[in-house]
């Protein structure tokens, strides 16, 4: 079935380190993917997105990573700070099936001071 | 410019009570959704509306209903609420149809008892 998930729950990183969070996903005709950050009490806000024309984008201080060859999403935080921790989570849309976003279950950053 | 906006903020209901949660986006986006997300848990679409005038179900649509009003507003409705229906709920809007980032309103947490 569809589905889009997390290896790791909750990631504890040392401020100043990368982190990166994965996802898997099932589906292989999804087409576009997009990496949401939410924090506590507030809704998810857009970090950056790449299409499976791609296998790289970059963004500030974020990577992503596609290999549509495993199904695995990648989110590279480069030099991790206090105000990075939230829950991350990652979304795929299915081309040509509809207008929605499947989100994961969600990746917990910790960042220690 | 506020975004998506959500109305209430915070709602308790009695098993078997009415209500409606309220959406507006001045984005001028033509596709909104509904989602709730439980603890833990990501994001589940319940409803989509892809344009004004139309409305399609999502992953869990039993137990609402939606109403596209104009471009602008999107409502979600709960006819005869239920414990499982305890969660935090979200609307969202995107410009182009599910290929591109959606923006979210801050949550309405609805709590059934």
């Amino acid at each position: 079935g569809e589905s889009v998930g997390l290896h790791l729950p909750t990631l504890s990183v040392q401020e100043g380190d990368n982190s990166i969070i994965n996802c898997a996903y099932s589906n292989s005709a999804s087409d576009y993917f997009i990496w949401y950050k939410q924090e506590s009490g507030k809704g998810p806000q857009f970090i950056i997105d790449i299409r499976s024309n791609m296998d790289k984008r970059q963004g500030q201080r974020v990577t992503v990573l596609l290999n549509k060859t495993v199904k695995h999403l990648s989110l590279q935080i480069a030099a991790t700070q206090p105000g990075d921790s939230a829950v991350y989570f990652c979304a795929e849309n299915i081309a040509g099936s509809s207008y929605k976003l499947i989100f994961g279950s969600g990746t917990r950053l910790l960042v220690r001071p | 410019n506020a975004g998506v906006t959500q109305t209430p903020k915070f709602q308790v209901l009695k098993t078997g009570q009415s209500m409606t949660l309220q959406c507006a986006q001045d984005m001028n986006h033509n596709s909104m959704y509904w989602y709730r997300q439980d603890p833990g848990m990501g994001l589940r679409l319940i409803y989509y509306s892809a344009s004004e005038g139309t409305t399609d179900k999502g992953e869990v649509p039993n137990g609402y209903n939606v109403s596209r009003l104009n471009k602008r507003e999107f409502s979600l409705r709960l006819e005869s609420a239920a414990p499982s229906q305890t969660s935090v709920y979200f609307c969202a809007s995107s410009d182009r149809q599910g290929n591109t980032e959606a923006f979210f309103g801050q949550g309405t947490r609805l709590t059934v008892v």
